[in-house]
Order: C-alpha cells, then sequence, then structure tokens
C-alpha cells in the first residue's frame, strides 16, 4: 500500500538550534516529492519538489534532500518564524497512467526564542 | 498579484444537502486541484483539473465532483451531504500541466465546511 509517514509528530527547537525532519515514503512510480509549510488557518505554501535520488533544493534556511525511500528538510538555525506545520506529499503515477497525490501528517514545528 | 481565492471562506450545511464551492486560481493557472483536510485523515486529494479536463482524481465517492471553465475557475460539488463531510476544502493551482517538471502548487486558505 502507497504510504507517506512523517518524523517526528512534533518538534520543538530552540533558535539557532539546527534539526532534520523526516519524510519516508513507499510508493511505486514515483513522479514527485513535494514539501510545504502550513500556519494555522491557512493553506499549505510551497517549498520545494524533488524529482530524483540525490537531488537536493535550498531555500533560506530551508534544504530538502531525496533518495530512494526518504526525504529529509534540514532546518539550519531556526528562527521563531519557521514554526509551523511542514507536510510532505508525493505524486506517483497509477496502473491507468494518472497521477495520485499522497500526504503525510506533517510535523509540527515550534522554534522557542 | 492575487492569491487562489475561495468562496465562501465558512459554510454550515444540513446532511443530506448538497453544496458548491468555487476557487478562482492565480491569473495565468491553467491546473486546478482540490483536496480534503480534516484532523484524523490530514490532506487528502480529490482531483486535478487542467484545460476543463479532469485529469487525476482520487478516492472518494461519487457524491464528489468538480468541474473547471474556460477562465480555469473551478467549482466542487458534494451532494448528498453527511456528517464525515465536514471539513476544511482547500483548491490549489498551477502554472504547469500536471505533468510538467519542477512546479508546485499554490493554495487558497480554504472552505471550511461543516454538516450537522
Amino acid at each position: 500500500e502507497d504510504q507517506v509517514t512523517q518524523s517526528p509528530e512534533a518538534l520543538r527547537l530552540q533558535e539557532g538550534e539546527s534539526s532534520s525532519l523526516n519524510c519516508s515514503y513507499t510508493v511505486s512510480g514515483l513522479r514527485g516529492l513535494f514539501w510545504y509549510r502550513q500556519d494555522p488557518g491557512k493553506g499549505p505554501e510551497f517549498l520545494f519538489t524533488l524529482y530524483s535520488a540525490g537531488e537536493e533544493k535550498e531555500k533560506e534556511r530551508l534544504k530538502a534532500t531525496l533518495t530512494k525511500k526518504e526525504s529529509f528538510l534540514h532546518i539550519t538555525a531556526p528562527k521563531p518564524e519557521d514554526s509551523a506545520t511542514y507536510l510532505c506529499a508525493v505524486r506517483a503515477v497509477t496502473t491507468s497512467g494518472t497521477y495520485k497525490y499522497i500526504f503525510g501528517t506533517g510535523t509540527r514545528l515550534k522554534v522557542l526564542a | 498579484k492575487a492569491g487562489v481565492t475561495q468562496t465562501p471562506r465558512y459554510l454550515i450545511k444540513t446532511r443530506g444537502q448538497q453544496v458548491t464551492l468555487s476557487c478562482s486560481p492565480i491569473s495565468g493557472h491553467r491546473s486546478v486541484s482540490w483536496y480534503q483536510q480534516t484532523p484524523g485523515q490530514g490532506l487528502q486529494f480529490l482531483f486535478e483539473y487542467f484545460s476543463e479536463t479532469q485529469r487525476n482524481k482520487g478516492n472518494f465517492p461519487g457524491r464528489f465532483s468538480g468541474r473547471q471553465f474556460s477562465n480555469s475557475r473551478s467549482e466542487m460539488n458534494v451532494s448528498t451531504l453527511e456528517l464525515g463531510d465536514s471539513a476544511l476544502y482547500l483548491c490549489a493551482s498551477s502554472f504547469s500541466a500536471p505533468s510538467g517538471s519542477n512546479y508546485g502548487y499554490t493554495f487558497g486558505s480554504g472552505t471550511r465546511l461543516t454538516v450537522v
């Protein structure tokens, strides 16, 4: 069964304390892995798309990496404004040639000043 | 630059009724997708439209339907509402076709539907 699992469920960091969020997946026909950030009461905000193992992308304090089984979102020297829920999603091709999107349940990040 | 606009923001309906939600994508975006978000199930994909055609569909019953107009605006309809349909319904748009590379979606703030 296709599955996306994010860990940890929740993470509290001190400002400046770097860490990584994990997204492990078991899908066949991967056609992209997405990272989003979601603030309370708002829709998700797109961060990155990764397509192949070994690919890396960076944006400010965030860096996403991808292997054949998992993706990591590295947060370097986080600030309180980085507090949010981080969602991972995969897009996979089905046997009929269409796409399906599967989301993880997210990691709730709290950065303390 | 205007973002993705969803209307209404909040909605209360009675079980058995039907509801139509609206989504206006970012100007120039031709892909529109819909998602259901609940505390228990998280975000679940409903369907995706590109150039007025449904390209991809999630595992939801036929009571959930949608369409896209020539101006890329999209509507989602849920018929015979059930209590379990209470959720935040999110719409997202993208410039690229679903098979495009290196693209992401821009989400709206959602419509919160409560079924009583």
